[in-house]
C-alpha cells in the first residue's frame, strides 16, 4: 500500500487529454514539492515535472503539473502512442523522513 | 553529459551481502543529494535511501534500517549501498538517482539487478 494514491490505469485516444491524480496528506504533498516521473517499458524512470509544475529542459509543454492542498495532478495533452508508460508521483514525507512514491499509473493510448 | 552508472548487483543467498556502486559523471557530485530507489519485478518504485551531498544525514526506508548503509566518496564521485542480511523481498532492480525534494530526482542510472535466493 503506497503512501501516495494514484489510479492504477488511465486510457484515452490519440490526440486527447488525460489527467492522473496523486493523493497524499499534510506530511507529504500538503507541505512539499511534488515531482512526476515517466517510465517507458524496460527503461529507467525519467523526470517530467518538478516543484509541482515545472518542466525540465527537453520536456514538451504537453506535460503539465498542478497541486492543490494534499493532491497533485499530472496532465498530458495531445496524446501520442509514445506516451504509453507508467507514471509515478513522488515527494518527501516529513513524518517518515523519506521519499514516498505513488503506486504508479499505467497510461494506455487507445 | 550527466550520467550515473550502477554496478555490483548479482545473485546472493538469503542472509548474504552485496555492495552496490553508482559512478557519477558530468556534474559536481558533492553538491547533490543522491538516492537509491528499487523496483521489484512487475512492481512500482520504492525509495530505499538518500544521502546529502556532504555525506551527512542519511535516510532509510523502515524495511532496510539496520541492514543497509548508504555512503559516498566525493573524491571518487561514487555513491554506495552496502546491503547486509539480504532477504528475498530485497530482490529488485536498484537505481541510483540524483536530486532532492525540490529538484526532483532529475537523473537516473540504468539500474543494477539484485536477486536474493531463499
Amino acid at each position: 500500500q503506497s503512501v501516495l494514491t494514484q489510479p492504477p490505469s488511465v486510457s484515452a485516444a490519440p490526440g486527447q487529454k488525460v489527467t492522473i491524480s496523486c493523493s497524499g496528506s499534510s506530511s507529504n504533498i500538503g507541505n512539499k514539492y511534488v515531482s512526476w516521473y515517466q517510465q517507458l517499458p524496460g527503461t529507467a524512470p525519467k523526470l517530467l515535472i518538478f516543484e509541482n509544475n515545472k518542466r525540465p529542459s527537453g520536456i514538451p509543454d504537453r506535460f503539465s503539473g498542478s497541486k492543490s492542498g494534499t493532491s497533485a495532478t499530472l496532465g498530458i495533452t495531445g496524446l501520442q502512442t509514445g506516451d504509453e508508460a507508467d507514471y509515478y508521483c513522488g515527494t518527501w514525507d516529513t513524518s517518515l523522513s523519506g521519499w514516498v512514491f505513488g503506486g504508479g499509473t499505467k497510461l494506455t493510448v487507445l | 553529459e550527466v550520467q550515473l552508472l550502477e554496478s555490483g548487483g548479482g545473485l546472493v543467498q538469503s542472509g548474504g551481502s552485496l555492495r552496490l556502486s553508482c559512478a557519477a559523471s558530468g556534474f559536481t557530485f558533492s553538491n547533490y543529494a543522491m538516492s537509491w530507489v528499487r523496483q521489484a519485478p512487475g512492481k512500482g518504485l520504492e525509495w530505499v535511501s538518500s544521502l546529502r551531498g556532504s555525506g551527512t544525514s542519511a535516510f532509510y526506508t523502515d524495511s532496510v534500517k539496520g541492514r543497509f548503509t548508504i555512503s559516498r566518496d566525493n573524491s571518487k564521485n561514487t555513491l554506495y549501498l552496502q546491503m547486509n542480511s539480504l532477504r528475498a523481498e530485497d530482490t529488485a532492480l536498484y537505481y541510483c538517482a540524483k536530486g532532492n525534494s525540490s529538484s526532483g530526482m532529475d537523473v537516473w542510472g540504468q539500474g543494477t539487478t539484485v536477486t536474493v535466493s531463499s
